[in-house]
């Protein structure tokens, strides 16, 4: 049964804590995607990796941090330096060219207290 | 802000009527594609439309691209209550690498 999955699927954090968001896919797929969603908004791409071992910022690394050590998974580190962090992630990997579709996790809601 | 702008933000027609929802960039776009998200759950691929084509169907579905206005339309044809969901454009920037999605359209189709 092919996927990908994210956890946990709601995440509560102190604030200046550091928090592992995991994401995990079967797909066989060489790209991984880290994306945040904002109420009302679209996705807005935090790091995406092309293969193991590398991976590039997106439009809005600041305050977050990734690993691509395996080919399935692809953590995201959101940092006590992100100060606005409480959003919805979500993870998406694909083949990698532009004509592949992305296949999404579920998500995660991350809330800052 | 290279997200796309998508028309309307919100939509609510009755079961059975069209649904036809709108997106622009402000530059060239290539292989268009269109998502699918439900309430608080992850995105799910809808229909891509390649930069050489200016039509494509699937199902219900309808796509037009435009290049020359950098615009792309979604029709939903028979609407249903299940249709009920947020939609999203997304595209590549020319040469670029990285999905740039649109702000979304709101559908609500009522039974």
């Amino acid at each position: 049964d092919g996927g990908i999955t994210q956890s946990p699927k709601y995440l509560f954090r102190k604030e200046g804590q550091n928090v592992t968001l995991s994401c995990e896919q079967n797909l066989n797929h060489d790209a991984m995607y880290w994306y945040r969603q904002d109420p009302g908004q679209g996705l807005r791409l935090i790091y995406y990796s092309q293969i193991v071992n590398d991976f590039q910022k997106g439009d809005i690394a600041e305050g977050y941090s990734v690993s691509r050590e395996k080919k399935e998974s692809f953590p995201l580190t959101v940092t006590s330096a992100q100060k606005n962090p409480t959003a919805f992630y979500l993870c998406a990997s694909s083949m990698g060219r532009q004509v592949d579709e992305q296949f999404f996790g579920p998500g995660t809601r991350l809330t800052v207290l | 802000s290279q997200q796309g702008e998508e028309d309307p933000q919100a939509l609510s027609i009755q079961e059975g009527e069209n649904a036809t929802m709108n997106c622009s960039y402000k530059t060239s776009i290539n292989n268009l594609q269109w998502y699918r998200q439900n309430s608080g759950r992850g995105l799910v691929h809808l229909i891509l439309i390649r930069s050489n084509e200016r039509e494509k169907h699937s199902g219900r579905l309808r796509v037009t691209l435009d290049t020359s206005k950098k615009s792309s339309s979604l029709l939903i044809t028979a609407s249903r209550a299940a249709d009920t969901a947020s939609y999203f454009c997304a595209g590549y920037m020319e040469y670029g690498n990285k999905l740039v999605f649109g702000a979304g359209t709101i559908l609500r189709v009522k039974s």
